[in-house]
């Protein structure tokens, strides 16, 4: 099974200042089709989970472009390009390549 | 905007069982894949299962294998998701997602299950 491993799990930043989060994974996630199934979700709290990103670096609708993702194979980046209030929360990376499914552990981003 | 609405949760004791409900109004079950994720606290989502829009796959983790199944009543374009001889480690808010091709494109608002004696 593919194993997600994100970090920092804590990520405090000042308003304004960008922020990385990173997630690895044990096996590349190149799918046979050629795509990546690698995923971006932000829970703020008290909601659901909702996700930002999807095959690596797609935008979803309504996803302010300050959000971004990048990466290939087993290495793949979450950047805010400057962060706001309303992104406080949890971010967690998955992938959609192979079964099961799997997560990583999630990054807290706080504002300092 | 697909929206999708679990229920079913509640407290069970451990070896107990409980039915939870994935209903979608709006859209049509047959032509979507639906899967299964828990959130428990302090820890990160757990993916738990997924079943194709024609019921013709389904995946299950490790953890729920053989304890967890999946059934649905089209006519009410509901998913069900029963979960038999729970643990106390399957404490968690359980989230049904919509499957967008190798990604979650919707979520519910989840519902929570709470295994304690």
């Amino acid at each position: 099974d593919i194993v997600m491993t994100q970090s920092p799990l804590s990520l405090p930043v000042t308003l304004g200042q960008p922020a990385s989060i990173s997630c690895r994974s044990s096996q590349s996630l190149v799918h046979s089709d050629g795509n990546t199934y690698l995923n971006w979700f932000q829970q703020r709290p008290g909601q659901s989970p909702r996700r930002l990103i999807y095959k690596v670096s797609n935008r979803d609708s309504g996803v302010p472009d300050r959000f971004s993702g990048s990466g290939s194979g087993t290495d793949f980046t979450l950047k805010i390009s400057r962060v706001e209030a309303e992104d406080v929360g949890l971010y967690y990376c998955m992938q959609g390549t192979n079964w099961p499914w799997a997560f990583g552990q999630g990054t807290k981003v706080e504002i300092k | 905007q697909v929206q999708l609405v679990e229920s079913g949760g509640g407290v069970v004791q451990p070896g107990g069982s409980l039915r939870l409900s994935c209903a979608a109004p709006g859209f049509t079950f047959s032509s979507y894949g639906i899967h299964w994720v828990r959130l428990a606290p302090g820890k990160g989502p757990e993916w738990l299962t997924f079943v194709h829009y024609d019921g013709s796959d389904q995946h299950f983790a490790d953890s729920v294998k053989g304890r967890f199944t999946l059934s649905r009543d089209s006519s009410r374009n509901t998913l069900f998701l029963q979960m038999n001889s729970l643990r106390t480690e399957d404490t968690a808010v359980y989230y049904c997602a919509k499957d967008a091709r190798g990604s979650l494109d919707a979520w519910g608002k989840g519902t929570t299950v709470t295994v304690s004696s």
